[in-house]
């Protein structure tokens, strides 16, 4: 199985900052890595797929970068409403995975 | 807009059988352009892929629980179903059902979730 691992597991931040968020592969996974967004109580939501294509309705300043084993998503400018668990998966082959997931929290 | 909603019971006992449902409305189990999926959570913890179906009836499954596990589908009732059987307390989790398109496991829509806890 691919590991994905990101870093850090938490962090706190206040609106207005540079948020940057990285995610580690166990192997080449090329550009299959996708970013979700995730609310307490509430399912996923896809924010990035293809490493850095933005899905159609997300703001602008989440951006995702990278390829091979080595991601980053970006929030330009934090909002008060990203806060949340913020989780990257790898589609590059089953059993498809995801990481542990990230905590952002808005000062 | 394409729905999914999960649905089943939140309470299973050890070494029974969780079963659930999702029903798709907005759209069609039918389509040849995406796969079904069934992913789950454990409290507190990360998402685990558990497999997932085309309309055919082709299925694949997490090799760490696909000795438990069955995915079906019954595209005249649009939905599709998970069973998991011999289930223990670390099954205790949130339940999403979910869709990717077939040409990338891109998981760009799903349900709500449903809890089951692991129980007697």
């Amino acid at each position: 199985d691919i590991q994905m691992t990101q870093s850090p597991s938490s962090l706190s931040a206040s609106v207005g900052d540079r948020v940057t968020i990285t995610c580690r592969a166990s192997q080449n996974i090329n550009s299959y890595l996708n970013w979700y967004q995730q609310k307490p109580g509430r399912a996923p939501k896809l924010l990035i797929y293809a490493a850095s294509s933005l899905q159609s309705g997300v703001p602008s300043r989440f951006t995702g970068s990278g390829s091979g084993t080595d991601f980053t998503l970006t929030i330009s400018s934090l909002q008060p409403d990203d806060f949340g668990t913020y989780h990257c998966q790898q589609s590059h082959s089953a059993p498809y995975t995801f990481g542990q997931g990230t905590k952002l929290e808005i000062k | 807009q394409l729905q999914l909603q999960e649905s089943g019971p939140g309470l299973v006992k050890p070494s029974e059988t969780l079963s659930l449902t999702c029903t798709v409305s907005g759209g069609s189990t039918s389509s040849s352009s995406f796969y079904w999926d069934w992913i789950r959570q454990p409290p507190g913890k990360g998402l685990e892929w558990i497999g997932s179906i085309y309309y055919s009836g082709s299925t694949y499954y997490n090799p760490s629980l696909e000795s438990r596990v069955t995915i079906s589908v019954d595209t005249s009732k649009n939905q599709f179903s998970l069973k998991l059987s011999s289930v223990t307390a670390t099954d205790t989790a949130v339940y999403y059902c979910a869709r990717h398109p077939t040409f990338n496991t891109i998981f760009d829509i799903w349900g709500q979730g449903t809890m089951v806890s692991v129980s007697s």
